[in-house]
């Protein structure tokens, strides 16, 4: 089954513990993202990547990291987390000329910092 | 002024009468229009994408680009009970970024 998969889908964590969550897609799309949803602001991009070592800013890209050694992989990583990072987070991967064409979401980790 | 803007709602609509969901967008070198669906609790899925100026139809969805007026809209007809969700408009700016509204919320009255 083609998805995109993300691990934990619920954590709670405290100020300052590095963490990272994970997000997989098993359909060798080029495009990954990662995007974070918080009430009445949205869906906001956080990171995105257009291929394996090829990572850029969206437009919150603050207090966060991504990797993207693998074409499947595009982990995200919180080294020292804040509670303003208490958010709804998707991973997302697409196909298409512009790499968006077709975005196919993961099914949301839910991140509170407490 | 924020880069994609929708109605928040809610907005309540009949079964079987015409949904129409609004969208409008700043940045007028925006090439690729998208319109998503979230239930609640769940992750958005991709229903409508749409490129050029006009209509576009897909079963019982249309969508409808206007670039000069800079917005696009989303018909929704013989609405349903399961059409009931957050639709969320998305546009595509330069440099591979999807830029998002907040999203509408409908709500379809059996």
């Amino acid at each position: 089954e083609a998805q995109v998969t993300q691990n934990p889908r619920y954590l709670i964590t405290v100020t300052g513990k590095k963490l990272t969550v994970t997000c997989s897609q098993n359909m060798n799309h080029e495009y990954m993202s990662w995007y974070r949803q918080d009430p009445g602001l949205g869906l906001r991009q956080i990171y995105y990547s257009m291929n394996v070592e090829v990572t850029d800013k969206g437009d919150v890209p603050e207090g966060y990291k991504v990797s993207r050694k693998e074409k499947r992989n595009f982990p995200l990583i919180l080294e020292s987390p804040s509670p303003n990072q208490t958010s709804l987070y998707f991973c997302a991967s697409g196909v298409g000329s512009n790499g968006a064409d077709t975005q196919y979401f993961g099914p949301g980790t839910r991140l509170t910092v407490l | 002024q924020k880069e994609v803007e929708q109605n928040s709602g809610p907005l309540s609509v009949p079964e079987g009468a015409i949904a129409s969901l609004n969208c409008t967008y700043s940045d007028r070198g925006s090439q690729s229009f998208f319109w998503y669906r979230q239930y609640s609790g769940k992750s958005p899925e991709l229903i409508m994408s749409i490129y050029s100026n006009g209509d576009k139809e897909d079963g019982r969805f249309t969508a409808q680009l206007n670039k000069a007026s800079q917005y696009v809209s989303l018909l929704i007809r013989d609405s349903q009970p399961s059409d009931s969700a957050t639709y969320l408009c998305a546009v595509f700016r330069g440099a591979q970024k999807l830029v998002f509204g907040q999203g509408t919320r409908l709500t379809i009255n059996p």
